[in-house]
């Protein structure tokens, strides 16, 4: 198993531009969700999903959009990329059957000049 | 475990010595709770859970108890390693939601020789 893959690991954009994370698992897990991550804080839930079709808001989710028409995959994307977005964007899976243990991606580190 | 800003709260540990690291929760309807361990450049790791009805529970080398009086979670570490040197975070399940998590803005632990 690969478990959770994101891509890219690294992503500089120019304010305004637009770009899609990649985010998938190969566990066959219900649950998925993102955050992100700014220094010297914990993460924050943007947007999650407990199955293909169904998404929902999560802490802060103004400007990103998610969607998922597979169980596997959960991109989550930049309308108009802008500083405030600067951060680290994990992807996260879990099961929904036995305990919440969420298995994290390896994060993509994102800059926007 | 409070937030301070960019500032983490940072715990030396001396190798061999035990380690407590601490989380003030915010809700005290939550339900369940996780502490994640973060490695420099990784996605945070699972460690450990407790539901709130449940005041102790062990793993291995760990032990998270939670005093819902106060709303205060702790997560001990015996005979700490170099190994454990991380970056600790605790989350709270908000009720009656299969996957809203919020974390804590995490601690630093230290390891010394």
């Amino acid at each position: 198993n690969a478990g959770v893959t994101q891509t890219p690991k690294f992503q500089v954009l120019k304010t305004g531009q637009s770009m899609t994370l990649q985010c998938a698992q190969d566990m066959n897990h219900e649950y998925m969700s993102w955050y992100r991550q700014d220094p010297g804080m914990g993460l924050r839930l943007i947007h999650y999903s407990v199955g293909a079709g169904i998404t929902d808001q999560g802490e802060v989710p103004n400007g990103y959009n998610v969607s998922r028409s597979t169980t596997e995959d959960f991109p989550l994307r930049l309308l108009s990329a802008a500083p405030s977005q600067t951060s680290v964007y994990f992807c996260a899976s879990a099961s929904a059957s036995g305990t919440y243990e969420q298995y994290f991606g390896p994060g993509t580190r994102l800059t926007v000049t | 475990g409070e937030s301070v800003g960019l500032h983490l709260p940072t715990l030396s540990v001396q190798e061999g010595d035990n380690s407590i690291i601490n989380c003030a929760y915010s809700n005290s309807a939550s339900d369940y709770f996780i502490w994640y361990k973060q490695e420099s450049g990784k996605g945070p790791q699972f460690i450990i859970d407790i539901r709130s009805n449940m005041d102790k529970r062990q793993g291995q080398r760990v032990t998270v108890l939670l005093n819902k009086t106060v709303k205060h979670l702790s997560l001990q570490i015996a005979a700490t390693q170099p190994g454990d040197s991380a970056v600790y975070f605790c989350a709270e399940k908000w009720p009656d939601s299969w996957g809203k998590f919020q974390f804590g803005a995490g601690t630093q632990v230290v390891v010394t020789p």
